[in-house]
């Protein structure tokens, strides 16, 4: 079944620690996208990316960073997590056809 | 710049009872998409407008979509305490070289009282 994961679900970590969001998605969509989400908030394009290594920042400005080697892996990596980068991290992909985008189930990250 | 507004940004009603969330944009776009986000949740498709008159129904909610006075309009009817959740609106942005983004609304967050 065409789908698409995020891992970890949930994740508390220290301050200063490098961590990895993986998303992954068998829909065989060029285009992935992450979204940065304060509960109960608007959503925030921080990355996105139209193929194989090509990746772009988005709207807001995140110290995150992206890579795309597979068409269907777009890992977000934070290199040293911070308190300020604690929120919901959203991952997408989307139909070429009409430009719907899916969503992933989330990753809620706290930074202590 | 294209900005997506919706109103109400929050809504309360009660069950059984009829309204609309209001989806306004400001630049030409034909493509708009409705998204429903339960509290701790991922977002979950809801309607693909794709064309200008288009409208789509399922259960309870029916969305239509005026790009001429871009417009999109999400209709509730007869609310049960089941679609309490957050409803957002998003356009599609077309850069030069067909690239795209979605730009979405702030959301509404509706609740049904019994």
């Amino acid at each position: 079944e065409a789908d698409i994961y995020q891992t970890p679900r949930y994740l508390v970590i220290g301050t200063g620690k490098k961590i990895t969001l993986e998303c992954s998605q068998t829909m065989g969509h060029d285009k992935m996208y992450w979204y940065q989400q304060d509960p109960g908030m608007e959503l925030h394009l921080i990355h996105y990316s139209y193929g194989v290594n090509s990746t772009e920042k988005g709207d807001l400005s995140s110290e995150s960073t992206v890579s795309r080697i597979r068409t269907e892996h777009f890992p977000l990596t934070l290199e040293s997590a911070r308190p300020s980068h604690t929120s919901q991290y959203l991952c997408a992909s989307s139909d070429p056809r009409g430009g719907e985008q899916f969503f992933g189930p989330g990753t809620r990250l706290t930074v202590l | 710049e294209l900005k997506v507004e919706q109103n109400p940004l929050f809504l309360s009603m009660q069950e059984g009872k009829n309204y609309t969330i209001y989806c306004n944009y400001s630049t030409t776009s034909d493509r708009l998409y409705w998204y429903r986000q339960d509290p701790g949740k991922s977002l979950e498709s809801l309607f693909v407008l794709l064309s200008n008159g288009a409208v789509k129904q399922e259960g309870r909610l029916m969305a239509s979509l005026d790009t001429k006075a871009r417009l999109s309009t999400l209709h509730i009817t007869a609310a049960v305490h089941d679609l309490s959740a957050t409803y957002f609106c998003a356009v599609d942005r077309v850069l030069q070289g067909g690239s795209e983004k979605l730009v979405f609304g702030k959301g509404t967050k509706l609740t049904v009282n019994p």
